[in-house]
């Protein structure tokens, strides 16, 4: 079974420009979260979308960031325009919905480094 | 402050225990995660224990939770090479919930 995958690894912009971060979770599972680490200070979360409705979106920093999970599959992530205080990590993670026991835990890609110059 | 801390860096040598701690506030915490996240790689799920336990085994995996004190320990027996990570301790009110994470501590394993 693949696991979770993002693109791109790695992406170096310019204040001001836009970039966008995709996730593909495991095949099945309804559940999709964002979270970023930024600096090496703690993971934080972002938002968790239940198929393609957001079921939240507390963590969200600002109006620059929207993300998307168009059909319920991979989400996207895009940040406009991209400010210095958003470089980091950024991970994804999928779930199954609760009731399948030890897969609902979360499954976490290798993560988006994004460095805003 | 933070809702889960945790010391920032571990030294330790190779055939020796390592244990890394971690206090959280939150106190309806339901799951409580360790995360292992080597070099490069995503994060990588250890072991989780749930609220109602004080210690989960497994292998050389030791989970021990104080729930009164808000305390949570990840000991690892006879440390490897392959132990060096950031080792990331989480909470959530469930599986399916948001993760709330500390900050990691770096494990680094000397011979």
């Amino acid at each position: 079974e693949a696991g979770v995958t993002q693109f791109p690894s790695h992406s170096v912009i310019e204040k001001g420009q836009t970039v966008t971060l995709r996730c593909d979770p495991i095949s099945g599972h309804d559940n999709l979260y964002w979270y970023r680490r930024v600096m090496g200070k703690e993971i934080k979360f972002l938002l968790h979308f239940v198929k393609e409705s957001k079921q939240d979106e507390s963590g969200m920093p600002n109006n620059r960031f929207l993300a998307e999970r168009t059909g319920g599959t991979y989400s996207t992530l895009k940040v406009q325009p991209a400010e210095l205080e958003d470089s980091g990590v950024y991970f994804c993670a999928s779930s199954h919905p609760t009731g399948w026991g030890v897969q609902e835990t979360q499954y976490f890609g290798p993560g988006t480094r994004l460095l805003v110059l | 402050g933070e809702d889960v801390e945790q010391s920032l860096f571990l030294s330790v040598r190779e055939g020796d225990s390592s244990v890394i701690n971690c206090t959280y506030t939150d106190s309806s915490s339901t799951y409580l995660y360790w995360y292992k996240q080597e070099p490069g790689a995503g994060l990588q799920l250890l072991t989780y224990i749930f609220s109602n336990m004080d210690m989960k085994q497994d292998q050389r995996l030791t989970v021990l939770l104080n729930k009164k004190d808000k305390h949570l320990s990840l000991r690892i027996a006879d440390t490897q090479t392959g132990d060096s990570a950031i080792y990331f301790c989480a909470e959530s009110m469930n599986h399916d919930y948001k993760l709330s994470f500390g900050a990691g501590t770096t494990v680094t394993v000397r011979a």
